[in-house]
């Protein structure tokens, strides 16, 4: 079966750091996504990783281990704004890309 | 650039009514997906279409129809509504079916069946 797990929630204080585990296991594998999801609105694309290491993108990086089924995705000098929802999902490969149930994070002041 | 656009954004519907969920985009994307989204199960893959004329099922693809007639549109039809139908709605799509490419989403139907 297909199955990628992710915290159901976290709670940061605004100006840390804050990491957000996925693993995933899945019959193929074609790419990892991070989705920022505001409630309400639509999810919108964070990163992408294929190759094993570290993808950085200003504030946001994102880690892939392709042999331990695990990424993470880590976001710096956190910001109110960036209380959200995130979402892991891979490209399993014909055309199709399955989601983890999502990460609530909560930044407090 | 209107990217990809959903209607209704809110729906109601009773039991066994039927109703088109409406989905076009303007970047000459290849494939678009649906998806629904319900609380603590995450985005769900209900159809998908590589290509106009081309579709196919996704992981919860019972109750739903689609269609593909041009590169813009891609429709989700709901035959006879269940109540366990009631959920958010997501249309995505990206330029191509490679797996690199990231997903641009519509803004979202919320549907209620009663």
């Amino acid at each position: 079966g297909q199955n990628i797990d992710q915290p159901t929630e976290m709670t940061a204080t605004e100006g840390a750091i804050v990491q957000i585990n996925c693993t995933y296991q899945t019959s193929g594998f074609n790419g990892l996504f991070w989705y920022q999801q505001h409630a309400g609105e639509a999810p919108t694309f964070l990163s992408y990783n294929v190759l094993d290491g570290l993808e950085e993108k200003g504030r946001f990086s994102s880690f892939l281990s392709r042999s331990k089924g695990y990424s993470y995705l880590l976001l710096k000098e956190l910001q109110m704004k960036d209380s959200a929802s995130y979402l892991c999902a891979v490209n399993t490969g014909g055309f199709k890309t399955i989601f983890g149930a999502g990460t609530r994070l909560f930044v407090k002041a | 650039n209107a990217g990809v656009t959903q209607t209704p954004k809110f729906q109601v519907l009773k039991t066994g009514q039927s109703m088109t969920l409406q989905c076009a985009q303007d970047m000459n994307h290849e494939y678009m997906s649906w998806y629904r989204q319900d609380p603590g199960m995450g985005l769900r893959l209900i159809h998908y279409s590589v290509g106009a004329g081309i579709t196919d099922q996704g992981e919860v693809p019972n109750g739903y129809n689609v269609s593909r007639s041009t590169t813009e549109d891609f429709p989700l039809r709901l035959l006879s509504a269940a109540p366990s139908q009631t959920s958010v709605y997501f249309c995505a799509s990206s330029y191509n079916t490679g797996g690199s490419e990231k997903l641009f989403f519509g803004s979202g139907t919320q549907l209620s069946v009663l």
